[in-house]
């Protein structure tokens, strides 16, 4: 079975850009989480979609949002990039519920500059 | 909000001697406890979990303790190995909600 596959993997964009990436969860998994890794502050959740549906929602602004699709794929996007957003961004599958053993992809490197 | 923390950010062990892993946590309704480690470069990888009705789960060379009374939680590697090097997270759930992550540990294993 295929693992979480996350794309692109390096991104690199400048202050004021938006960026979208891309996670295909695990075949058969309907839960998708995003988690925000940076080294000062380790992995944070952004949101969690399950069913197409946003369940939880992490403490991040606006300018960060997401959507699955019926295929449980998932896209998270953040607007108005600014210098801080630098970081590892993890999408992580699960078959229930989040907070099941989540199945981490290997993250999109995201670089402001 | 509720917080895990981690008792030593590095540890530094040789080859075949065995490993432990501290972590802290706040909430007293924490009930989902989870393991993973990661290596650089990649993703966070599962170990092992433990709910809070069990005190004591082992896996493949690892083995989870929980002390809720200090709300404590630990993972011991049994005859660490290179290959066991990395940055090891422990996480916790409560009321359903997201896990939340501790700030990690770094393994070192030297020969």
């Amino acid at each position: 079975k295929a693992g979480v596959t996350q794309t692109p993997r390096y991104l690199i964009k400048t202050r004021g850009q938006q960026v979208t990436l891309s996670c295909s969860p695990i075949s058969g998994h309907r839960s998708v989480s995003w988690y925000q890794q940076t080294p000062g502050q380790g992995l944070q959740f952004l949101f969690e979609y399950f069913s197409e549906t946003q369940r939880n929602k992490g403490n991040f602004p606006g300018r960060f949002s997401g959507r699955q699709f019926s295929n449980s794929r998932s896209e998270m996007n953040v607007s108005t990039l600014e210098l801080g957003d630098s970081a590892l961004y993890l999408c992580a599958s699960s078959f229930g519920q989040s907070y099941e053993k989540l199945f981490f992809g290997s993250g999109t490197q995201l670089s402001v500059l | 909000g509720e917080s895990v923390g981690l008792h030593l950010p590095t540890l530094s062990v040789q080859e075949g001697d065995n490993s432990i892993i501290n972590c802290a946590y706040s909430n007293s309704a924490s009930d989902y406890f989870i393991w993973y480690k990661q290596e650089s470069g990649k993703g966070p990888q599962f170990i092992i979990d433990i709910r809070s009705n069990m005190d004591k789960r082992q896996g493949q060379r690892v083995t989870v303790l929980l002390n809720k009374t200090v709300k404590h939680l630990s993972l011991q590697i049994a005859a660490t190995q290179p290959g066991d090097s990395a940055v090891y997270f422990c996480a916790e759930n409560h009321s359903g909600y997201a896990l939340n992550f501790g700030k990690g540990t770094s393994l070192l294993v030297t020969p």
